[in-house]
């Protein structure tokens, strides 16, 4: 059964700041990960897609990894602005179904 | 950029009450799902649905729950007698077809509010 966490479950960094934010699963055998923003009380705004069969992909200032054999993925945000404050989750799906499972999330407070 | 629409974005109603959201889904995809977000939780499956049926449930997903795709268009979540515990934010999402080149778009969302 996939779990997934995230850590730190919160992070508040000055502007300008290079960040990475951690994604951990415990089944291997995904089809793809998915990263999102959520603002509050909002939606979810999708920001990257890695394949299973991709490293990373890169998406402005947004690099996300994946390195499926220790089973973790990162977020790098580059030159953090204040309006990159949110709650940032990571969804993996495993083959054989189809469903996302969502990490609890890593809330980023960038501070001007 | 194509959207999944959710409708209403706030609903509130009494406890036991039925209440139908709505959703429609990107024309092109062809599965759709319904998630949803207790204030302060994960973000949890519920259902899938492929082919006007479910290829997929949650054990959240019981009795009181149903979907449907009435139309070409709309894909609906109804909860038959609610509860308080299904106060929660409601996500539904749609995808062209599980792949690993697909990821999903999710609506904005419909916050319930049962009281």
């Amino acid at each position: 059964k996939q779990e997934v966490t995230q850590i730190p479950a919160a992070l508040s960094v000055p502007e300008g700041e290079n960040l990475v934010l951690n994604c951990s699963f415990t089944d291997s055998a995904i089809y793809n990960l998915q990263w999102f923003r959520q603002d509050p009380g909002k939606g979810l705004t999708s920001l990257l897609l890695i394949q299973s069969s991709q490293r990373e992909q890169t998406s402005g200032r947004l690099n996300a990894s994946l390195d499926k054999s220790s089973g973790r993925s990162t977020l790098y945000i580059a030159a953090s602005q204040p309006g990159d404050s949110a709650t940032y989750l990571c969804a993996a799906t495993t083959s054989g179904t189809y469903k996302y499972i969502f990490g609890t999330g890593t809330r980023l407070k960038v501070l001007a | 950029e194509p959207e999944v629409t959710q409708t209403p974005s706030h609903q509130v109603t009494q406890m036991g009450q039925e209440v139908i959201l709505r959703c429609v889904p990107i024309s092109n995809h062809l599965y759709f799902y319904w998630y949803r977000q207790i204030l302060g939780q994960k973000v949890e499956f519920l259902v899938s649905f492929y082919n006007n049926e479910i290829s997929e449930k949650s054990e959240i997903f019981d009795d009181q729950f149903s979907v449907e795709r009435p139309d070409g268009s709309n894909f609906t979540l109804k909860i038959r007698s609610t509860k308080l515990e299904d106060s929660a934010m409601y996500f539904c999402a749609s995808t062209t077809r599980p792949s690993p080149h697909y990821g999903y778009t999710f609506g904005s969302g419909t916050r319930l509010t049962v009281v």
